[in-house]
This record gives C-alpha cells, structure tokens and sequence, in this order.
C-alpha cells in the first residue's frame, strides 16, 4: 500500500529567504507524484507533477521538486519565498490499485513566510 | 475549459439531521469523481470514488453516503449526521488517462452542533 509523510506540519521562513518542504513516499508499484497548494478556505491547485522523464520538475509561482527514486522522497523547493506563498502544501502519490488511480495525500504542511 | 462547482460553501447542521453536498463537473465527460474530507492535521482522507454512473466504491467505514446519479453529477449524503463528521469536504475529477492528477472544488465546510 501506498503512503506519504510529510515530516514538517508547520515550517516558519522568512520572506526572500529559500524553503524546502519533504515529502517521502512509500509504493510497491511505479508512481506519479504531485505537490499542491491550498489557500485558507479553499480547494487544492496543482504545483506540479512528477510522471517520468527529468526527475527535476518545474512548477507555477516558481517552486520546483527533485524526485529520488533512491530515496523515495520528492522534496518541494524554492529559492526565494514571497509573502503570498503563505498555504498548506500537500504532496500526493498516485498508483493504478483496484482498475482506478488511488491518490493517497500527505498530511500536509503550512508554510508560514514571515515578513 | 473544464470546471467543478461544489454547494454549498458552508453549512451549519444539527446532530442527527441529514446532509446532502452536490458537486457537478462541467467541460468533460465520464470524469472519475471523488470526495476527500480533510480534518485538521490529519491531511485528506479519501471517502469515496466513482468511475461512472451509479458506481460508488467507498474507501472507509462511516455514517456517509455517496451516490452519482448523473455523469456529471456526484453526491454526498447523510442521513443523520454525527458530530465527528465535521470537517471540509472536497469534491475532485479526474482527467482521462492514469496521470491522476485531480482537479479539486472549492470545498464545502460542515459543522454538525
């Protein structure tokens, strides 16, 4: 069975400074990855996605993840973080199980950026 | 363009009343449509999904309902509501293919008093 861990709930940055937030799976079977983005009182907007090809993935408002087969992680980054990038950020693992695509979500953490 | 509308936003009920959330798709055609409730802390949790009319597949135990009388059209239900069942609800499609990658409502937050 698939499953993500987010190990950080909440991570305090300051504003212009990088972030990194980790996500780490675990899957018996080949994955898609995703990072999302939720804003108080809303619904979630992908980031970006990790299908195949360059393990290195660039998404909207200029964050990028690197997967790592190896480790099994696919960490989120960014080099230099704004005020309106305060959210939650939910990673997700996604596997054909049982004829449909099972998206498993991490529990998420709030990236809070301090001005 | 494809979008996804949930209703309603917000809801007060009472304990043991019954609940319906609707959540339509538009743009698209036999979407695989899902709901998530998401607590605090605990991230999303997968409640039910649905990869055509009338084919509900429930992912865990609860006092909720799901059903999908249309194409477009995926409902949750209750008939009577517990306290616990507080929480956002989020309704999401699938595009076709095995990306899946969802596309998610605006949420529907439920406080059950």
């Amino acid at each position: 069975a698939q499953s993500v861990t987010q190990l950080d709930s909440q991570v305090p940055v300051f504003e212009e400074a990088p972030v990194e937030l980790r996500c780490n799976y675990s899957s018996s079977v080949s994955v898609y990855l995703f990072w999302y983005v939720q804003y108080p009182n809303q619904g979630l907007q992908l980031l970006l996605k990790y299908l195949s090809g360059s393990t290195l993935v660039k998404g909207i408002n200029g964050f990028e993840a690197e997967f790592n087969k190896s480790q099994t992680s696919f960490h989120l980054r960014k080099p230099s973080v704004h005020i309106s990038d305060t959210a939650e950020y939910f990673c997700a693992v996604s596997e054909l199980s049982g004829g449909y695509q099972k998206v498993t979500f991490g529990t998420g953490t709030k990236l809070q950026v301090i001005p | 363009s494809q979008t996804i509308h949930q209703w309603p936003a917000t809801l007060v009920q009472p304990v043991g009343s019954p609940l319906s959330l609707e959540c339509t798709v538009e743009g698209t055609s036999n979407p695989n449509l899902y709901w998530y409730r998401q607590a605090a802390g605990r991230g999303l949790q997968l409640l039910f999904y649905s990869v055509g009319i009338g084919q509900i597949s429930s992912e865990v135990p609860q006092n909720l309902s799901a059903s999908r009388p249309q194409d477009r059209q995926f409902i949750l239900s209750s008939k009577k509501l517990l306290l616990s069942d507080s929480g956002f609800y989020l309704c999401a499609w699938k595009k076709g293919g095995h990306t899946g990658e969802l596309f998610f409502g605006e949420g529907s937050r439920l406080t059950v008093l």
